[in-house]
């Protein structure tokens, strides 16, 4: 297994701004995704995390709303940006490696948006 | 589009009560078949992987089954640290995308 971490693990925001949110990995991982979940929804995916390429977003997630690096095989960044209300949710990093069929997920970071 | 449907949306069960829980997948080609136990305040925690139609996988009181359309969780005998949100989830073939479709998970509840 990987060991996962996220920062920060949870924020309070004021309406327009924007924070990023950093996921680093304790080993190499092909595969780096990128979840929101809302409160008392299950998990869905905004993107795939692309090693020194743009990110593959998923249909109704947008790069100026969800920036994403993905500097090398080990960290990845998202931000969201011009922040709502609606953008309060738990966003988790999940991290696999391809062709192992295991796919792992950070603890999640807590955002409040005021 | 993909699409995964668990049941039941909770469950509430006495300690050494032995249950199923199920879910049913929609999906092109399916790569693998994911469960994940979710506690509260934390990220989900990776269960076990299905391939294969007749595919099982066990650990301790879970055992997780797959058909060409369904997937179920066994719990056998639980305790009350069982209790959390069971979430499914399915990776298909094809496509750019490897990351999973999740279905709304099952709540479940081991009561004393």
């Amino acid at each position: 297994s990987a060991v996962i971490s996220q920062k920060p693990s949870r924020d309070i925001c004021q309406r327009g701004t924007s924070l990023t949110i950093q996921c680093q990995v304790d080993s190499q991982v092909t595969m780096m995704f990128w979840y929101r979940q809302q409160p008392g929804q299950s998990l869905t995916l905004i993107a795939t995390a692309n090693q020194g390429s743009e990110a593959t977003y998923e249909s109704g997630f947008v790069i100026d709303k969800f920036p994403i690096s993905r500097p090398n095989l080990t960290f990845s960044t998202l931000t969201v940006s011009n922040m709502s209300p609606e953008d309060s949710s738990i966003y988790l990093c999940s991290v696999g490696r391809r062709g192992i069929g295991e796919l792992f997920f950070g603890e999640g970071s807590r955002l409040t948006v005021l | 589009e993909d699409q995964v449907t668990q049941s039941p949306e909770a469950l509430r069960l006495q300690e050494g009560e032995s249950s199923s829980l199920n879910c049913s997948y929609t999906v092109s080609g399916l790569r693998g078949l994911f469960w994940y136990r979710q506690d509260p305040g934390k990220g989900p925690e990776f269960l076990f992987t299905l391939y294969s139609a007749g595919e099982e996988k066990e650990k301790e009181r879970l055992k997780a089954t797959l058909t060409k359309k369904e997937s179920f969780l066994h719990i056998t005998a639980p305790k009350p640290e069982d209790s959390a949100t069971y979430l499914c989830a399915v990776q298909a073939t094809g496509g750019g995308a490897d990351g999973l479709t999740f279905g709304k998970g099952t709540h479940l509840i081991i009561q004393p």
